[in-house]
């Protein structure tokens, strides 16, 4: 039973316009919300993350939207650069065990 | 500061064999997960140390165990190994026992023939 789901395997988009990656997730129990980028031959690299008391965090050109209501959230770039093509992983922890439970990851390509 | 580092990069194990990764966390951190990611797939939690215990396990059979040092060093130990072990494995450290920010090290790929 998959937890998280990013239902999109890809995303192109043209470089300077906003890229939005998905994520949903079913268990409830959820309470805090990552993503990651992740390069081929590197390990995952944080980029920003989101508490479930919360409903938006931006860091510069990133910004999380978090919905519990709907148990989704999205990842918006703004504005998309080439150096952002990567695959991007959502990832959820639960308090109590502290274990990340990633998505399949959607593959973003930013064309120059 | 040194970020997470992982040895050895990559490695190449014969079916029947054990094998050992290395992880150093980040300075400062004291908990240390293990994930292993298959092709196409998002990482899957192996298990947690804390303390030098394991604290947490994913569904992984007991061919895979490990150890957490004094120094918060850890080991990912598989036996027996099988075809389907071929993966890359990612070790991450952090804080609070895991709950927040998780910071991966570059991983180790193991390649089972």
């Amino acid at each position: 039973d998959q937890q998280v789901k990013q239902n999109s395997p890809s995303l192109s988009v043209q470089e300077g316009r906003i890229s939005i990656l998905n994520c949903d997730y079913t268990n409830s129990m959820f309470d805090y919300f990552l993503w990651y980028k992740k390069y081929p031959a590197e390990g995952p690299t944080f980029l920003i993350s989101i508490s479930s008391i919360k409903d938006k965090n931006e860091d510069g050109r990133f910004t999380v939207f978090l919905n519990k209501s709907a148990k989704h959230l999205s990842l918006h770039i703004v504005p998309s650069q080439p150096g952002d093509s990567a695959v991007y992983f959502c990832a959820a922890l639960s308090g109590n065990t502290g274990k990340l439970i990633f998505g399949q990851g959607t593959t973003l390509q930013v064309k120059p | 500061d040194a970020g997470v580092t992982q040895s050895p990069t990559h490695l190449i194990k014969t079916r029947g064999q054990q094998v050992t990764l290395r992880c150093s966390p980040k300075s400062g951190h004291d908990t240390v997960s293990w994930y292993q990611q298959a092709l196409g797939q998002g990482p899957q939690f192996i298990f947690q140390y804390y303390e030098e215990e394991e604290r947490q396990r994913g569904n992984f059979p007991d061919r895979f165990s490990g150890h957490q040092f004094p120094n918060y060093s850890s080991e990912l130990n598989v036996n027996a190994l099988l075809l389907g072990d071929s993966a890359l494995y990612l070790c991450a450290s952090s804080l609070l026992k895991g709950w927040g920010e998780q910071f991966f090290g570059p991983g180790t790929r193991l390649t089972v023939l």
